[in-house]
């Protein structure tokens, strides 16, 4: 069956440090990879597509890594502030047999940036 | 920036009765969808709408629920005679079209069945 690992337990970082999140998957074969933010009591928020093709894709303090053969990608917070707190989803899609566009999410990472 | 919206933020109801949940999608998407987050849990797909028909629907999405988009701009979930289960925070999403990947996602409506 298919499955997405995050790491359930809470990253506790501090202010300025670079946070790093796993997404593992299997039985999945993803064209691209979506990575999406969730704060308490609200919905997900896009972050990050990185296609099968892309090895890295950045945006600001964000860094997104994708590994085909390891069915891995691997989300950078780097300067995190304490403003990054949150719940990190990852979403592996765009399966061949998936023409929907919907998405299935690992349990996410909680990331707690103390100052 | 155009949001998706969602009423009622909260909903409470007795076990057995019917709710609908309210959204309105962003105004020129074309894909919709329904998410449920159970306390604690993950995000989990429901149900997926696509030129006013269902397009894909989880094992979750059984006959006690239903979708529709009754006119131009909402789109409701309608879950009949609820269970205490059922209790969870319910998202709406919706998606330009088929070459722009990103989901957007309500606030969500907080579903307390007692």
């Amino acid at each position: 069956s298919q499955k997405i690992e995050q790491n359930s337990e809470a990253l506790n970082i501090q202010e300025g440090k670079t946070a790093t999140l796993t997404c593992n998957y299997t039985n999945y074969s993803p064209a691209y990879l979506q990575w999406y933010r969730q704060d308490p009591g609200r919905g997900p928020v896009f972050l990050l597509l990185i296609r099968e093709n892309e090895k890295e894709k950045r945006k600001e303090r964000l860094k997104v890594t994708f590994d085909t053969t390891l069915k891995q990608s691997l989300f950078h917070i780097t300067a995190s502030q304490p403003a990054d707190s949150a719940t990190y989803l990852c979403a592996p899609a765009g399966m061949t047999t998936d023409s929907w566009g919907k998405l299935q999410f690992g349990a996410g990472t909680q990331v707690v940036v103390t100052p | 920036e155009p949001e998706v919206t969602q009423t009622p933020s909260h909903q409470v109801t007795q076990m057995g009765q019917e709710v609908i949940l309210r959204c309105v999608p962003i105004s020129n998407h074309l894909y919709f969808y329904w998410y449920r987050q159970i306390l604690g849990q993950k995000v989990e797909f429901l149900v997926s709408f696509y030129n006013n028909e269902i397009s894909e629907k989880s094992e979750i999405f059984d006959d006690q629920f239903s979708v529709e988009r009754p006119d131009g701009s909402n789109f409701t979930l309608k879950i009949r005679s609820t269970k205490l289960e059922d209790s969870a925070m319910y998202f709406c999403a919706s998606r330009l079209g088929a070459t722009n990947e990103k989901l957007f996602f309500g606030s969500g409506t907080q579903l307390s069945v007692l």
